[in-house]
This record gives structure tokens, C-alpha cells and sequence, in this order.
């Protein structure tokens, strides 16, 4: 079975700082991969996502990931944080069996503070 | 487009009570999904629909039915409510398109249960 694990539970990082938050997965081939994130009291929106490929993909709201087969990781990175970016943030995989349809397995979140 | 659309918003049960969850999408997807989300637990699917016609359960789905009703509706039921059902619940829906998952998610209905 697939897994994501997420090893950071709360992050702080102050405005204008870079960010990166950390993604493990486990599966058996090259998985989809996925990060959503999660504004207080809100659904969840996509920000990127990667199928195959480029292993640097770029998202929304300047974020970015990159897949790295050999580490079984999928990093999310931003240069510089601004307030708004404070959030949950999870990341997910899905399975490339059943073609696609398969529901996502998500990791258990990682919850990001912005400092001034 | 208003996406995925779920209701209630909001819920309070008491224990042993039913209740049903909807679920209407209006993007033509085919694959519908429900997720609960607890707190340091992320987000556990419970059933899906692949494609209409078909459902299959997932990871939590004991205590829970669904009925994907048509196309556009899926929908989740509690026979007998227990307060560990307590949880936000999302309905979230893919195209299946090219083989890949992108699912898109609906704002979510939170539901209690005394």
C-alpha cells in the first residue's frame, strides 16, 4: 500500500524567508504526485502536481516541487513567504493503477507560521 | 461553474442518528470521492466512485454507505451515527482524463456528533 509521510508538523518561518517543506512517499513504481493546501476553515486547492517528466514542477502562487526518485521525496519550496501563505499543507499521492481513478492517499499535513 | 458543492455546512448529530451528506459536481467529471479529515491525521478516503454506476470502498469506509446517484451526485450516509464519526467531511471529483488523478475538492461539512 502507498503512503506519504510528512516529517514536519508545524514549521515557522519569517516573511521573506525561504521555505521548503518536506514530502516522503511509498510506492511501488512512480507514483502521481500532488500538494494541496489548506487555508483555515477552507477546502483544498491544488497547487501543483506532477505525472512524469520534468522533475522540477512549477505551481501556484510561486510555489515549486521536486521529484526525486532516488530519495522517494517530493519537496515543496518557495524563495519567499509572505503572510498569506500561512496554511496547512498537505501532500498526496495517487496511484497509476485503476487508471487514474483511484482515490489520493495524503500525508498528515504540515502546518506553516509566518512570522513578521 | 460552481465546482464541487456539498451540503450541509454544518451538522450536529446525536449518537444512533442517520444522516446523508451530499455531493453534486458540475464539471462533467467522471470519479467522485469522499474524504473525512481529523485533526494531525490529514485527509482518509472513505469511498469513491470511479465512474458512475460503480463505487468501492476505501481506507475508512466502516460506518458509512454511499450512492453515486448519477453522474453529477455522489452522496454519503450514516445509518447509526457514533460520536468517532465526528470529522470534516470533503466530496472531491476528477476527470479521469490521460490516466491522472487531479482531484478538485469541495468546501467540506462539518459534522458533530454528541
Amino acid at each position: 500500500a502507498q503512503s506519504v509521510t510528512q516529517p514536519d508538523i508545524h514549521i515557522t518561518v519569517s516573511e521573506g524567508a525561504s521555505l521548503e517543506l518536506r514530502c516522503n512517499y511509498s510506492y511501488g513504481a512512480t507514483p502521481y504526485l500532488f500538494w494541496y493546501v489548506q487555508s483555515p476553515g477552507q477546502g483544498l486547492q491544488l497547487l501543483l502536481k506532477y505525472f512524469s517528466g520534468d522533475t522540477l514542477v512549477q505551481g501556484i502562487k510561486g510555489f515549486e516541487a521536486e521529484f526525486k526518485r532516488s530519495q522517494s521525496s517530493f519537496n515543496l519550496r518557495k524563495p519567499s513567504v509572505h503572510w498569506s501563505d500561512a496554511a496547512e499543507y498537505f501532500c498526496a499521492v495517487g496511484s497509476r493503477k485503476g487508471g487514474g481513478a483511484d482515490g489520493l492517499t495524503f500525508g498528515k499535513g504540515t502546518h506553516l507560521i509566518i512570522q513578521p | 461553474n460552481a465546482g464541487v458543492t456539498q451540503t450541509p455546512k454544518f451538522q450536529v448529530l446525536k449518537t444512533g442518528q442517520s444522516m446523508t451528506l451530499q455531493c453534486a459536481q458540475d464539471m462533467n467529471h467522471n470519479s467522485m470521492y469522499w474524504y473525512r479529515q481529523d485533526p494531525g491525521m490529514g485527509l482518509r478516503l472513505i469511498y469513491y466512485s470511479a465512474s458512475e454506476g460503480t463505487t468501492d470502498k476505501g481506507e475508512v469506509p466502516n460506518g458509512y454507505n454511499v450512492s453515486r446517484l448519477n453522474k453529477r451526485e455522489f452522496s454519503l450516509r450514516l445509518e447509526s451515527a457514533a460520536p468517532s464519526q465526528t470529522s470534516v467531511y470533503f466530496c472531491a471529483s476528477s476527470a479521469k482524463l490521460l490516466s491522472y488523478n487531479e482531484q478538485f475538492f469541495g468546501p467540506g461539512t462539518r459534522l458533530t456528533v454528541l
